[in-house]
């Protein structure tokens, strides 16, 4: 596609709900990267692809959190019984294939998680 | 893992008015770009600069890899320019992005 694209836009989900965020990044682009952004704080990096293997996935704060990317293509991030302190915009990013060494990252609108 | 501060935390400008955003980073990166979040959270691709001098209208940014700082000059300064300005650096091309925690800019008519 033109951009990435991040589904759903807004999610409200109740404490202990399982969910699933959805990333569509920009054709051709083999990295793709998750990051979260709570309320007036800066960008908290979650896991790295590139193709469909994660070589870095340091940032997940714990084993609720679990990534997958299937075809080099489309990522799902899930939550496992969410908490409260999930709550937070979910952004994705794509990049060219050296990693962002020429044309750099691009963002998606992100997704709103609010946990209640 | 490297380091990236951000200053100032956080600017007013009156309109029209200049302003130099700093970012300093602690270690050689490959990559370093800076971002402008506006008021509705979609995060714009500014500038990719690991070094050197670039320009977009308004807009200029200068990296200095060698003293590990980059600078981002907003002139002219309008309304639409607010929100957060975020430099954000890797180390090589297999590592994410780190992100400062961004500069917040106001700018009133």
């Amino acid at each position: 596609g033109a951009g990435v694209s991040q589904s759903p836009s807004n999610k409200v989900t109740e404490k202990g709900k399982d969910v699933e965020l959805r990333c569509d990044p920009i054709s051709g682009h083999t990295a793709l990267y998750w990051y979260r952004q709570s309320l007036g704080q800066g960008l908290e990096f979650l896991i790295y692809f590139q193709g469909n293997s994660a070589p870095d996935k340091s940032g997940l704060p714990s084993d609720r959190f679990s990534a997958e990317r299937t075809g080099g293509s489309v990522s799902t991030l899930t939550i496992q019984r969410t908490q409260q302190e999930d709550s937070a915009v979910y952004l994705c990013a794509s990049s060219t294939p050296t990693g962002g060494a020429t044309y750099g990252y691009t963002f998606g609108s992100g997704t709103r998680l609010t946990v209640v | 893992g490297i380091q990236v501060e951000q200053s100032p935390p956080d600017l007013i400008l009156q309109e029209g008015a200049n302003s130099t955003l700093r970012c300093n980073f602690s270690d050689s990166v490959n990559n370093l770009q800076w971002f402008h979040q506006n008021p509705w959270g979609q995060l714009i691709n500014l500038f990719y600069i690991p070094s050197g001098t670039k320009q977009n209208g308004r807009l200029s940014a200068t990296t200095v890899a060698t003293e590990r700082y980059s600078l981002l000059y907003i002139s002219s300064s309008q309304t639409t320019d607010s929100g957060v300005y975020f430099c954000a650096v890797d180390i090589s091309g297999n590592t994410p992005l780190v992100f400062g925690k961004g500069t917040r800019l106001s700018v009133i008519a």
